[in-house]
Formats: C-alpha cells, sequence, structure tokens
C-alpha cells in the first residue's frame, strides 16, 4: 500500500540549477498539493491541483512551476534555485478538496539544500 | 486567508498524564478540521479528521473536538507514553480549497 511517493528523498543543488521534485499517488485521488516546510515558518502551501488538468497557486508559488501529469502525478519544479529555496518538500493527495470532507495523505518528504 | 496558530509551542509531561493541545483559526466557517503527527525527520501522519457536520472525533486514546463559533480545536491525549513524542499539527480548512497549518505543539513524554 504506497499511498503518496516523492523522489527523490534527498538532494543538494548548485544556485541556478534546476530540478523536478516527483510526486505519484496509487489511491485514486483527485486532489494533489505541494508545501514547502520551513523551521519557524510551518507547511506553506506552494501550488495545488483540485483535479486532473488544474492547477492553483498557493501561498508562496514564486520560482515554481508545476505540471498535473495525470491522476496520479503531480510534479514540482525549480527552474533557477536559490539559497532561499532549501526546505523540506511534502507532496499530499486527498478525495477531494478541502471543503469536501476528505483530508490529506502526506508523502514522506524531499529534503532539498540549495547551495 | 485562514490563519491557525497552537498553544503551548512545546510541552514536557511524565507518562501517564492526560493532556490537551490547543488550535485556534480565524474563519469559524470552515469545513473541516484534521490533525496531524510529525516524528523528526519524517512525514505527516494523519491522526484525526473533524468533518463539519461533527464535533469530535476518537481514536484509541486520542479525541479532538471542534467548536467552530469559537475558532477552536483541542486534541485530547489519554494516559500519555513516551511512543507520543512528537510534533502535533493541526491544520484547518481554507475557504473549501486546502488545508492551512498551524505551527505545531512539540511534545515530550518523559518516562
Amino acid at each position: 500500500n504506497a499511498g503518496v511517493t516523492q523522489t527523490p528523498k534527498f538532494q543538494v543543488l548548485k544556485t541556478g540549477q534546476s530540478m523536478t521534485l516527483q510526486c505519484a499517488q496509487d489511491m485514486n485521488h483527485n486532489s494533489m498539493y505541494w508545501y514547502r516546510q520551513d523551521p519557524g515558518m510551518g507547511l506553506r502551501l506552494i501550488y495545488y491541483s483540485a483535479s486532473e488538468g488544474t492547477t492553483d497557486k498557493g501561498e508562496v508559488p514564486n520560482g515554481y512551476n508545476v505540471s498535473r501529469l495525470n491522476k496520479r502525478e503531480f510534479s514540482l519544479r525549480l527552474e533557477s534555485a536559490a539559497p532561499s529555496q532549501t526546505s523540506v518538500y511534502f507532496c499530499a493527495s486527498s478525495e477531494g478538496l478541502s471543503g469536501t470532507n476528505y483530508g490529506y495523505t502526506f508523502g514522506s518528504g524531499t529534503r532539498l539544500t540549495v547551495v | 486567508k485562514q490563519e491557525v496558530t497552537q498553544i503551548p509551542a512545546a510541552l514536557s509531561v511524565p507518562e501517564g498524564e492526560n493532556l490537551v493541545l490547543n488550535c485556534s483559526f480565524t474563519d469559524s466557517a470552515i469545513y473541516n478540521l484534521q490533525w496531524f503527527r510529525q516524528d523528526p525527520g519524517k512525514g505527516l501522519t494523519s491522526l484525526l479528521l473533524i468533518q463539519s457536520s461533527q464535533r469530535e472525533q476518537t481514536s484509541g486514546r486520542l479525541n479532538a473536538s471542534l467548536d467552530k463559533s469559537s475558532g477552536r480545536s483541542t486534541l485530547y491525549i489519554a494516559a500519555s507514553q513516551p511512543g507520543d513524542s512528537a510534533t502535533y499539527l493541526c491544520a484547518a480548512d481554507n475557504y473549501g480549497q486546502n488545508f492551512v497549518f498551524g505551527p505545531g505543539t512539540r511534545l515530550s513524554v518523559l518516562p
């Protein structure tokens, strides 16, 4: 029972490099989310996808792009990484948006360091 | 935008004690509220989801209540154990779109 799978688990980037964080869920969930977690800042929403084919900005979208490749997969791309993007990134999924009586299931996270 | 706060920020208790963690949110018209547990260096594990029509939910030694009118939720942990040591996060619905998280309460249960 995999749930939400994130890859990679750890990554070190140099400033200016690009990379894509992958997220896949096997629960047939409609909605998917990307959060970042920083000490003292808690979890903040970067982007979310209510359903396949749709994406919306969250609280901190600058410097990121997303792709909802299909119902299972939701990727997060850093085009030109900056030290301020050093963080732990979490992907979550749910059957529906937060107003539809469904909660989140989280992946185990990606620890990203930008040097 | 929904804002969520949690009190206390940290709590240390002896094993066996009953304890209460508090969560407050600014927009009382929420649909749902979810409590999570996070162990150091790990992801978030869902504990309880309180839906809009419910006032509380229970799972084992955990009980979460929701008072939408006052903008508060509490997580009650009975007979605490060292294995309960973790950070507890509450997340409140943000206008039906996504969840906004509180900063968490770091709990230490001492043997």
